[in-house]
């Protein structure tokens, strides 16, 4: 089992610039949720989606933030114009839902860290 | 208020020590509990999941009050790899994972 594979694992760009994060859940995960991690704030939950849909999206900061769940077995979370204070680490996680609620966990993948200059 | 939260910390303490964790959690119609563990510059870990009866692993006990909407971490005979941030996890309605701020961990030699 790969695990939940993210990508970029480093990202530096300017503000303005577009940036677009990866993520590929383990195979047979049906739910996927995007988190972002600062000193500050912790982890936020963006938005998490069942079955590719989107669920809950409240987390999601503004308009300059959209995910998309094209398929199964990828998604994307792309920042357009980025900006200074979007500077984080961006973590995707899946879970296989329908389990009892003790085995009902998050896998993490091992982040996203984006500079924005 | 804050849907889940901890003890700020940071705990130092010595080897050998034994550290306890507390957390509150806001939404009375939380099912799922977890405690996640995050070394510095990685990926939150499942370190257990919370059951209604509390419960054990290894030198690691789990204990949930439903009624005061209250989770424990116990950790016994300390050692310096336990060092990390410990996060309480809940989870509402069994849909989203609201993580708190996490409590650092630091066990000294």
């Amino acid at each position: 089992d790969a695990g939940v594979i993210q990508s970029p694992r480093h990202e530096v760009t300017e503000m303005g610039q577009e940036v677009t994060l990866r993520c590929k859940p383990i195979s047979g995960h049906n739910s996927l949720f995007w988190y972002r991690q600062t000193m500050m704030r912790g982890l936020e939950l963006l938005i998490y989606f069942n079955n590719n849909v989107p669920i809950d999206d409240s987390g999601m900061p503004e308009d300059r933030f959209s995910a998309k769940m094209p398929n199964a077995s990828f998604s994307t979370l792309k920042i357009q114009p980025s900006e200074p204070r979007d500077s984080a680490v961006y973590f995707c996680a899946s879970r296989q839902t329908g389990l009892p609620s003790g085995a009902n966990v998050l896998t993490f993948g091992a982040g996203s860290r984006l500079t924005v200059l | 208020r804050k849907e889940v939260e901890q003890d700020p910390g940071p705990f130092n303490v010595p080897e050998g020590a034994t550290v306890a964790f507390n957390c509150t959690y806001s939404n009375s119609a939380s099912q799922s509990f977890f405690w996640y563990r995050q070394d510095c510059r990685k990926e939150p870990k499942l370190l257990m999941s919370v059951y209604s009866s509390g419960n054990e692993d290894g030198r690691f006990t789990a204990q949930l009050n439903r009624a005061s909407q209250y989770i424990s971490l116990l950790i016994r005979d300390s050692k310096l790899s336990d060092s990390a941030t410990y996060l309480c996890v809940v989870s509402p309605y069994g849909q989203n994972f609201v993580f708190g701020p996490g409590t650092r961990l630091s066990v000294l030699p």
